[in-house]
């Protein structure tokens, strides 16, 4: 089974900064099957990224993300008060699924 | 834009089962995989197993082995899951999500289990 570690726990920043989330994996994740997950409290996950580097359907361009391996990283360029969320890393290459344990953004 | 519309909320007592669906509105389940991931109450999220409704494939997480079933109804485009030998760690909000490539690109709202005596 692959554990994904995240990192920070959490994260403080006044608006308009910007974020940068790490998800490591152990062992290393095959080609590029990690996706990033945003979840609001009280409300279902939505997809942000999948294969890696790109962006769900209607993610603004200030998400972007990257990674290969064992080492993947989610940015927020100018975070905005609506990005105040747990941010979940997942990896799907092979089974079990297995998600990161989160980091929670505040934004304020 | 695909709409999954999960079951209710459900209090049942240790050592039964739960059941709960999920139907797909505005597109369809089709060839598309569809998991169970929950999450406890402050918890991050588990996947736990998937369907491909058309092809009737199942993958369980083996921590799940032998307590999940998950099922499709084509005719009606609802998948369902249940859950047996409840405990209360089982306590939990579970959602379905339809799969693309693998990643979960549409999700249900989300149905609460509460298993308390």
């Amino acid at each position: 089974e692959i554990v994904l570690t995240q990192s920070p726990g959490t994260l403080s920043l006044p608006p308009g900064e910007r974020a940068t989330l790490s998800c490591r994996a152990s062992p290393t994740i095959s080609r590029i099957y990690l996706a990033w997950y945003q979840q609001k409290p009280g409300q279902a996950p939505c997809l942000l990224v999948y294969d890696t580097s790109n962006r769900a359907t209607g993610i603004p361009d200030r998400f972007s993300a990257s990674g290969s391996g064992t080492d993947f990283t989610l940015t927020i360029s100018r975070l905005e008060p609506e990005d105040s969320a747990t941010y979940y890393c997942q990896q799907y290459g092979s089974s079990p699924r297995t998600f990161g344990q989160g980091t929670k953004v505040e934004v304020k | 834009q695909v709409h999954l519309v999960q079951s209710g909320a459900e209090v049942t007592k240790p050592g039964s089962s739960v059941k709960v669906s999920c139907k797909a509105s505005g597109g369809t389940f089709s060839s598309y995989p569809v998991s169970w991931v929950r999450q406890a109450p402050g918890q991050g999220l588990e996947w736990m197993g998937k369907i491909i409704p058309v092809r009737g494939i199942l993958d369980y997480a083996e921590k799940f082995q032998g307590r999940l079933t998950v099922t499709a109804d084509k005719s009606t485009d609802t998948v369902y899951m249940v859950l047996s030998s409840l405990t209360s760690e089982d306590t939990a909000v579970y959602y379905c999500a339809r799969d693309y490539n693998s990643y979960h690109e549409y999700w249900g709202q989300g149905t609460l289990v509460t298993v308390s005596s």
